[in-house]
């Protein structure tokens, strides 16, 4: 069966700091992968999304970057942090969002000190 | 994208069934219906979906209005584990690649 993981769980980070957030797909292939962020009590953003290596698609102008180095591996970076940044960042991926939906990962609540 | 309009609360009573709304009257014919739910502090999760015909599977029955401008979620016995918010989202195959969310409808599940 499929699964995702996504780490870490939480996360507190200085301004200005740089940011990584990992997440790994296992039991497919060639998924389409996002990332989304969720401010606090707001609304659920795409940030990101990808179908192969190395295509990556960006939803919105912003002080983050992702990159799919591998077929089932999707990492979410900064350079350096903003106050801003703080949410709760969610991975997802479908072999086929019409028909199978998404499936999300845990999240990753990230909070900017 | 064509927009949904879900309430933005409802109420429900456990072992009651609850008639979740939402309408998309610009829906176009190649849009299909999803429904998401987000429990508290977790990731979205897939309920159902449709694109003319009643839908049932083990969580929910999917009701789309004969015109498709409409479409019902409905959860036929609410439990305090249903409490969450719940996404009516549209996608066709020009949107494949993205699941855009609304705001939802907050669904308060009480004793």
């Amino acid at each position: 069966s499929q699964t995702i993981h996504q780490w870490p769980a939480t996360l507190v980070q200085p301004v200005g700091s740089p940011l990584s957030l990992e997440c790994t797909v296992e039991g497919t292939s060639n998924p389409n992968l996002y990332w989304y962020r969720q401010a606090a009590g707001r609304g659920l953003q795409l940030l990101f999304y990808s179908v192969g290596i190395g295509q990556i698609s960006s939803e919105v102008p912003q002080n983050l970057s992702a990159s799919r180095p591998q077929d089932r591996q999707f990492i979410l970076s900064s350079k350096k942090l903003l106050l801003s940044d703080s949410g709760f960042y969610l991975c997802a991926w479908s072999s086929g969002p019409i028909f199978y939906g998404y499936t999300f990962g845990s999240g990753t609540r990230l909070t900017v000190v | 994208d064509a927009k949904t309009t879900q309430p933005n609360s409802m109420e429900s009573n456990e072992e009651e069934p609850v008639h979740l709304p939402c309408n998309h009257s610009t829906i176009s014919g190649t849009d299909y219906i999803h429904w998401y739910r987000q429990l508290p502090s977790q990731g979205p999760e897939y309920v159902i979906h449709g694109l003319t015909s009643n839908v049932n599977n083990r969580m929910a029955s999917l009701a789309i209005a004969e015109d498709r401008k409409s479409s019902t979620l409905i959860l036929h016995r609410a439990t305090l584990r249903d409490a969450a918010v719940y996404y009516c989202i549209l996608i066709n195959t020009g949107t494949a690649s993205k699941l855009t969310f609304g705001t939802g409808t907050r669904l308060q599940v009480t004793l």
